[in-house]
């Protein structure tokens, strides 16, 4: 069964690193999606995109982060310069078309730790 | 933003008990999911509701789409040890032609005794 892939599945940085989490949607899937988690809490959504742009961002999703979809397979999230508050489980998840009955499916997530 | 109550937050069970969870929201949302996590992965869909009243079974899980839009139950019935885990609900208001995206509720840690 087709499923949502995360490289890497644990990264440690250090408080002003920039890091680039990735994500392989799966394939004929349109919509993606940036869900974090930071440990004991809820997912919180960060940002939805379509056809090579945003379709909404959270109020989390500020001046650092951005997202890219560099190529017909990755989708990619950038954190410009960490803070020790991005420390959380980062999920990509996708949709196939975006109405009706299609839900998200969520990838095993990365592990972002900033020291 | 939405707020989604998630209730119990964790509940300590004997195998072959059933299981009651809950959730309501402060708005009404199209769609009603119920998400499992285990440590260390990603949620896995269990059940979608799309339909206000919708009652829809997955094997042991059933799980229903409140009258009102507003809130959502999951049942699992002779429950056993792999049933371990914490349970999301997550609601959407889709908007046009955009899926909204997910509000998810904070979990309910389920665990069973054997």
């Amino acid at each position: 069964e087709p499923e949502v892939t995360q490289t890497p599945s644990h990264q440690v940085t250090q408080m002003g690193q920039e890091v680039i989490l990735r994500c392989v949607p799966i394939s004929n899937h349109l919509y993606f999606y940036w869900y974090r988690q930071i440990l004991g809490q809820k997912v919180e959504f960060l940002v939805s995109f379509y056809n090579n742009e945003i379709s909404e961002k959270s109020e989390i999703f500020d001046d650092q982060f951005s997202v890219e979809r560099p190529d017909g397979s990755n989708f990619t999230l950038k954190i410009r310069s960490t803070k020790l508050e991005d420390s959380a489980m980062y999920f990509c998840a996708s949709t196939p078309r975006g109405g009706g009955h299609d839900t998200q499916y969520f990838g095993p997530g990365t592990r972002l730790t900033v020291l | 933003g939405q707020q989604l109550n998630q209730s119990p937050q964790s509940m300590f069970i004997q195998e072959g008990e059933d299981v009651s969870m809950n959730c309501t929201s402060s708005s009404i949302f199209n769609t009603w999911l119920w998400y499992k996590q285990d440590p260390g992965e990603g949620p896995v869909l269990l059940i979608a509701l799309y339909k206000a009243g919708e009652l829809t079974s997955n094997g042991r899980l059933t799980a229903q789409f409140g009258i009102t839009r507003k809130d959502s139950f999951l049942n699992i019935s002779a429950s056993i040890p792999s049933d371990v885990g914490i349970y999301f609900c997550a609601g959407r208001s889709d908007r046009g032609s955009t899926l909204g995206r997910l509000y998810f509720g904070r979990g309910t840690q389920l665990t069973v005794w054997p």
